[in-house]
């Protein structure tokens, strides 16, 4: 079994909607939760980072974790094609990033 | 601008012989990591660096070799490629904070694409 379980995808969704991707982990002592964005031929950039339970609200995107659940999500609100691209969860046990584990990545297309 | 280089960006070898993919960083950073990412898996880390002449494996260090000699370069070689070794890998740094600093983002480079025939 992974750590870290991600649905690759491929997701589409009209312009407007309400998108939710999801990452499941094994590993209860994972405290950092991180999402990245990584466009085609891009290497990933960070867009939300959560420390232990709870939400995350930065402008369109919300994180939610779940420690009990051990599931986290990203929302993204209004959706636009630019947000067309491949999300990775990511999470490590300390803030000082020595080893994280990333998910497998959803691949999301934003069609207008 | 604050950037991580990876050089070269595309490569084609033969199996057995000896590569190193550069990787530079101008952030002043500490740590500096080596990714791998393959299809259906993710990215993967092959090694990574807390600071000058500190390194450690990360998940899948098998057929690599790094260091870290300058604070600003973590070159990752290839002593004897093979097939499996063909992948995307990625650069990556960022700061040493303190604990739960958010500060603690991982700047990824543009990605080397190799092929190992």
């Amino acid at each position: 079994q992974k750590e870290v379980e991600q649905d690759p995808g491929p997701l589409s969704v009209p312009e407007g909607a309400i998108v939710s991707l999801n990452c499941t982990y094994s590993n209860s002592a994972f405290q950092y939760f991180m999402w990245y964005r990584q466009y085609s031929r891009k290497g990933p950039e960070l867009l939300m980072y959560t420390y232990s339970s709870g939400n995350k609200e930065d402008g369109r995107f919300t994180a939610q974790v779940d420690k009990s659940s051990k599931y986290i999500s990203l929302f993204i609100r209004d959706s636009q094609p630019s947000d067309s691209a491949t999300y990775l969860c990511a999470m490590t046990l300390y803030s000082s990033a020595s080893k994280i584990i990333f998910g497998s990545g959803t691949r999301l297309s934003i069609r207008p | 601008e604050a950037q991580v280089t990876q050089n070269p960006r595309y490569l084609i070898t033969v199996t057995g012989k000896k590569l190193t993919v550069t990787c530079s960083q101008n952030m002043n950073h500490e740590y500096m990591s080596w990714y791998r990412q393959d299809p259906g898996l993710g990215l993967r880390q092959i090694y990574y660096s807390m600071n000058v002449e500190v390194t450690d494996k990360g998940d899948v260090p098998e057929g690599y070799k790094v260091s870290r000699k300058e604070k600003r370069n973590f070159p990752l070689i290839l002593e004897s490629p093979s097939p499996n070794q063909t992948s995307l890998y990625f650069c990556a740094s960022s700061l040493l904070v303190g604990q739960g600093d958010a500060k603690n983002i991982q700047y990824f480079g543009a990605g080397t694409r190799l092929s190992v025939l």
